[in-house]
């Protein structure tokens, strides 16, 4: 069974800095692209970030470009999210998830169950 | 950047059919998938490759998707498919995953 588990979130200033993991379980980690999407409290989906299976491709959105850093950890079935300069509108529950089917036509087919990130004074 | 457009609520009664749009410029020429996320949960894929279905979502569900406009479809809606629902393509000209806003559909 497919399980992704995230863990780091809580309670930051603006300014501040919080890194997210994901321990992966039940596949290949090594075999498959990895993706961090957040969602601010009522609001819809967003993508931040996604790297490739071998590190090789990391894409971000403008949103975090320059602030945030994705990078994973085959060895330890791990992926990571650093995120520098927090922000209020950085608020959201982060979730974990395994790209399917390439980059550039993919699509997410396991999420976790997410962690949430709040950032204020 | 690429921008999809979802209507942000559709009612539809038990048993009925719910079409739930996402529009965008020349989507027909991208690669859509739809998820559906229920109140304090993880999304879940339900569509992908734009009428695709993972195992285990009922044959109810169906998607489409030419021009400027995809489309989900839920035959005989129940009462447990009220749920948000995303699209989402890959943008090449701004190398990013897209999401459309969300349509919240409500079984009446």
């Amino acid at each position: 069974e497919v399980q992704l588990v995230e863990s780091g979130g809580g309670l930051v200033k603006p300014g501040g800095s919080l890194r997210l993991s994901c321990a992966a379980s039940g596949f290949t980690f090594s075999s498959y692209s990895m993706n961090w999407v957040r969602q601010a409290p009522g609001k819809g989906l967003e993508w931040v970030s996604s790297i490739s299976s071998s590190s090789s491709y990391i894409y971000y959105a403008d949103s975090v470009k320059g602030r945030f850093t994705i990078s994973r950890d085959n060895a330890k079935n791990s992926l990571y999210l650093q995120m520098n300069s927090l922000r209020a509108e950085d608020t959201a529950v982060y979730y974990c998830a395994r790209g399917k089917g390439g980059q550039t036509s993919g699509y997410i087919d396991y999420w976790g169950q997410g962690t949430l990130v709040t950032v204020s004074s | 950047s690429y921008v999809l457009t979802q209507p942000p609520s559709v009612s539809v009664a038990p048993g009925k059919t719910a079409r739930i749009t996402c529009g965008g410029n020349n989507i027909g020429s991208k690669s859509v998938h739809w998820y559906q996320q229920k109140p304090g949960q993880a999304p879940v894929l339900v569509i992908y490759y734009d009428s695709d279905r993972p195992s285990g979502i009922p044959e109810r569900f169906s998607g489409s998707n030419s021009g400027n406009t995809a489309t989900l479809t839920i035959s005989r809606v129940e009462a447990g498919d009220e749920a948000d629902y995303y699209c989402q393509v890959w943008d090449s000209s701004s190398d990013s995953w897209v999401f459309g806003g969300g349509t919240k559909l409500t079984v009446l």
